[in-house]
């Protein structure tokens, strides 16, 4: 049984496309961050957040605490946002989404 | 600010031998990490650490894996003996609180011959 579903599981878009990733969970959580992993590097926090929505450059992640879903958008998109990008609702610990590998074609 | 700091980056042994891993959090994080990712899969904890008291190691495989973070600082994984599916990244994350924001080392990357 999965605690977080993430969708789609991988993603190929063209340089400047509007992408849309997607988080379900099924377990009570305080917070959801959204992690960024390059290959072969480490991983990186991009958002914490418990409501609403947060923005940072061309990110913008939003949160349905009631219906226990999230999204991370990414505007204007560019090849360096090719990554895995892991959803990880938390409450009393993490919970790992398995990623959705995102390529942008230049 | 000094991030996460993991140690060795990348390590290759045969199976049955040992290994250690080394991670120093970030100063004041009280809480710590160990999680095990293997290629396609998110990462799965093995130990989380509150201070140098363990919160929860319910999936390290005990008969193998050890860690320990004495001083309530730097924390120390090992693995003995090591089988091939211990192939993987180990990554050390830490937090100021359970609930904070996490923040990730580099990984080590083990493969088991």
């Amino acid at each position: 049984k999965n605690e977080v579903e993430q969708s789609p599981q991988n993603l190929t878009a063209q340089e400047g496309e509007f992408i849309t990733i997607n988080c379900s969970y099924s377990v009570g959580i305080s917070a959801l961050h959204w992690l960024q992993q390059h290959p072969g590097g480490g991983i990186v926090s991009l958002f914490m957040l418990s409501s609403g929505k947060k923005k940072h450059g061309r990110l913008i992640a939003t949160i349905n605490i009631q219906e226990k879903h999230s999204s991370l958008h990414i505007t204007a998109s560019h090849p360096r946002d090719s990554a895995v990008y892991i959803c990880a609702p938390t409450g009393n610990q993490f919970y790992f989404g398995t990623g959705t590998s995102l390529t942008v074609i230049p | 600010e000094a991030g996460v700091a993991q140690s060795p980056r990348y390590k290759i042994i045969e199976k049955r031998q040992s290994v250690a891993f080394w991670c120093n959090p970030i100063s004041g994080h009280a809480t710590l990490y160990w999680y095990q990712q293997i290629l396609g899969q998110g990462p799965k904890l093995l130990i989380q650490f509150q201070n140098n008291g363990v919160v929860d190691d319910s999936q390290l495989p005990k008969d193998r894996f050890s860690a320990e973070r004495l001083k309530g600082v730097d924390s120390t994984l090992k693995i003995q003996p090591a089988k091939l599916e211990d192939s993987a990244v180990y990554l050390c994350a830490s937090s100021v609180a359970t609930t904070g924001e996490l923040f990730f080392g580099e990984g080590s990357r083990l493969t088991v011959l």
